[in-house]
């Protein structure tokens, strides 16, 4: 299976802990995206990479919130002292040109 | 306020029956996708339009990019239960930028 893998798919952690995602995009493509999904929403922006650089992060990202994609390849998402509002399901797409294929997401529960 | 406003909100047939769903906006989108999701997994493209005016076709679904490239709609023609799902919509500003996503419709194709 060559597309966007999200891991870990399910994530139930304590208000309070920090936790980490990680997504591996399709191979060659040069562009990652995260998004955040709440319930009956559609997702919404929070950061994307071209190759390792950040290029933009949105103002829902708070400074709890850190991205990274330190070899142009994988990326990891971290929340720092999680609170119940982080609980969402967190999406990452990648893309070469045009279109953005996602991975199957990871559902994080803050309790 | 979503930049991308879709609607129906929800959407409830018969199977057999045809189904529009609009995607509308006062911004110009370089292009547009159009993404199906299943609960508990991340959107799956169905497709992209780039040109005003395009329309394409993958078997029973219809898509229609608005001339001035600020409107889009999905028709479902002779809808099935395996077209039941969140039918979202999502534009980017230029090639390789942040999706910007519509609320979605759930489409519930009863049997």
């Amino acid at each position: 299976d060559t597309g966007v893998s999200q891991d870990p798919r399910h994530k139930i952690t304590k208000r309070g802990q920090n936790v980490t995602f990680r997504c591996d995009p399709i191979s060659e493509h040069n562009r990652l995206y995260w998004y955040r999904q709440t319930l009956g929403q559609g997702p919404e922006f929070l950061t994307y990479f071209q190759n390792e650089a950040q290029l933009e992060k949105s103002r829902l990202l708070s400074d709890r919130f850190s991205a990274e994609r330190p070899k142009g390849s994988f990326s990891t998402l971290e929340i720092q002292r999680t609170e119940q509002g982080d609980s969402a399901m967190y999406l990452c797409a990648s893309s070469y040109d045009t279109e953005a294929f996602f991975g199957q997401g990871t559902r994080l529960t803050v309790v | 306020t979503q930049l991308l406003e879709q609607s129906p909100q929800f959407l409830s047939i018969q199977e057999g029956e045809n189904l529009t769903v609009y995607c509308n906006s006062s911004s110009v989108f370089s292009s547009l996708q159009w993404y199906r999701q299943e609960p508990g997994e991340g959107p799956v493209l169905l497709v992209t339009v780039v040109t005003g005016g395009e329309v394409k076709k993958l078997k029973r679904l219809t898509f229609q990019f608005g001339d001035a490239r600020k409107d889009s709609s999905l028709h479902i023609t002779a809808a099935q239960t395996g077209d039941t799902g969140l039918y979202l919509c999502a534009g980017a500003k230029a090639a390789g930028n942040k999706l910007t996503f519509g609320g979605g419709t759930r489409v519930l194709v009863k049997p």
